[in-house]
């Protein structure tokens, strides 16, 4: 199995439609992130939590709300989709310095 | 505040052509890690390697190799007869000891065609 896990791969999903993404790892971290890729902008981090009860906005958290259900879960919602959000998001962990990072492999979102 | 520059959007060579992928950070802290990872097509993202800030030397893993020069604050990235498979989306990250977030940095990557 991958170290981290997301929920779905593709989604393809509707103008004002709530979505999650799911994300789960294995590595036993306690941080974990929400990235989103556009091409030509590199990876931008939305979301950040350092353990269950610790959740920080990132760059470019506007749209966007997550949950850290455990440990080894952190999901990443949509309230309300609209097109702009369609990218690529990536979950990812890494241990407490920062010395390592697991990405999941990626959810294609597209918002229509 | 921290930042890394990747100043090459797009590549494009020839398969067998040596070509250097630049990377340029920007941090005050003296603790830190450079990272490189490749994002081929299919869009996953693929760990290349770790520099902690401490560690100059050169590295090189078969057709790659990586000169880091703390001087000039530069991470840069060269693959040696490159291949079609080489053809990705390269990024290059920045990561702080110590730091706040713990997160990744990312430069805007660089695209690198391999034509056969």
């Amino acid at each position: 199995d991958a170290d981290v896990t997301q929920t779905p791969r593709n989604r393809i999903t509707k103008t004002g439609k709530r979505i999650m993404l799911e994300c789960s790892q294995t590595k036993g971290h306690d941080r974990m992130y929400w990235y989103r890729q556009d091409p030509g902008l590199g990876l931008r981090l939305i979301y950040y939590s350092f353990d269950v009860k610790d959740i920080n906005k990132g760059e470019i958290s506007d749209g966007y709300s997550v949950s850290r259900q455990a440990q080894a879960k952190f999901s990443l919602s949509l309230e309300s989709a609209i097109p702009n959000q369609t990218a690529l998001y990536f979950c990812a962990t890494s241990d407490l310095f920062g010395t390592e990072a697991f990405f999941g492999q990626g959810t294609r979102l597209t918002v229509v | 505040a921290q930042k890394v520059t990747q100043a090459q959007t797009e590549i494009s060579v020839v398969e067998k052509e040596d070509v250097t992928l630049d990377c340029v950070y920007e941090t005050r802290d003296t603790t830190y890690y450079l990272f490189w990872y490749k994002q081929p097509p299919s869009g996953e993202l693929v760990f290349l390697i770790r520099r902690n800030s401490f560690d100059e030397q050169n590295e090189i893993s078969g057709r790659y190799s990586w000169n880091f020069q703390k001087s000039t604050s530069s991470f840069n990235f060269t693959i040696t007869a490159s291949q079609v498979v080489d053809s990705a989306v390269y990024f290059c990250a920045l990561s702080l000891r110590g730091g706040s977030q713990g997160n990744l940095i990312f430069g805007k990557g660089t695209k690198l065609s391999v034509k056969p």
